[in-house]
């Protein structure tokens, strides 16, 4: 079956723009979770989504926000983006919320100039 | 969610077992160990993970103290595509089960031909 989609894989974007990232899950998967990876603060919590409605936030400041939609699809957004942004963002999806085991996607690889 | 310690780095030879250790003295008492790794440039893979009880499946082995402050990983015959960074990760299951998981810095694997 296919695994986690995540699009694009790769993005460049300039300061003060912002950006939307995809993330399909595994079919009949219905929480979504999200993760950012820098090399000095490695991989962080974003926040994750269960049934459309968002059950947990990391300590990300509000110019980052997400949302999943009807199909479990979900979206993240970065408003006005900085330097530190570059990253690498990770999806991963589960059948439920507390899963054993999740998979993630191959991310997102944002670079901010 | 109980802190992990984990060696920075590991070295070990083609076709040997690999043994990863990870420190968790803070566990409680409903906390499961878990294990990923990540292959550089892909999103973390899950392994494995356990509770009380030793732990085998198709990719590795999960043994945990008997008090449960310590556990090792253990990859039978490593192989060349194991060189990847290994996290271990305390993650409890409460009601409101959430995805969240809090990764340390991992354990940089690099197996030698």
């Amino acid at each position: 079956k296919a695994g986690v989609t995540q699009t694009p894989r790769y993005l460049i974007k300039t300061r003060g723009q912002q950006v939307t990232l995809s993330c399909s899950p595994i079919s009949g998967h219905r929480s979504v979770s999200w993760y950012q990876q820098t090399p000095g603060q490695g991989l962080q919590f974003l926040f994750e989504y269960f049934s459309e409605t968002q059950r947990n936030k990391g300590n990300f400041p509000g110019r980052f926000s997400g949302r999943q939609f009807s199909n479990s699809r979900s979206e993240m957004n970065v408003s006005t983006l900085e330097l530190g942004d570059s990253a690498l963002y990770l999806c991963a999806s589960s059948l439920r919320a507390g899963d054993h085991g999740y998979t993630f996607g191959s991310g997102t690889r944002l670079t901010v100039v | 969610d109980a802190k992990t310690t984990q060696p920075p780095s590991m070295d070990c030879a083609e076709g040997r077992a690999a043994n990863l250790p990870c420190n968790h003295s803070t566990i409680s008492g409903n906390e499961y160990v878990y294990w990923y790794r990540q292959i550089h440039s892909q999103g973390p893979q899950y392994i494995i993970h356990g509770l009380k009880n030793n732990e085998t499946n198709e990719m590795a082995s999960l043994i945990i103290t008997e008090d449960r402050k310590s556990s090792t990983l253990i990859l039978p015959h490593a192989t060349l595509r194991d060189t990847a960074v290994y996290y271990c990760i305390v993650r409890g299951i409460y009601g409101g089960a959430t995805n969240k998981l809090i990764f340390g810095t991992g354990t940089l694997l690099a197996v030698q031909p």
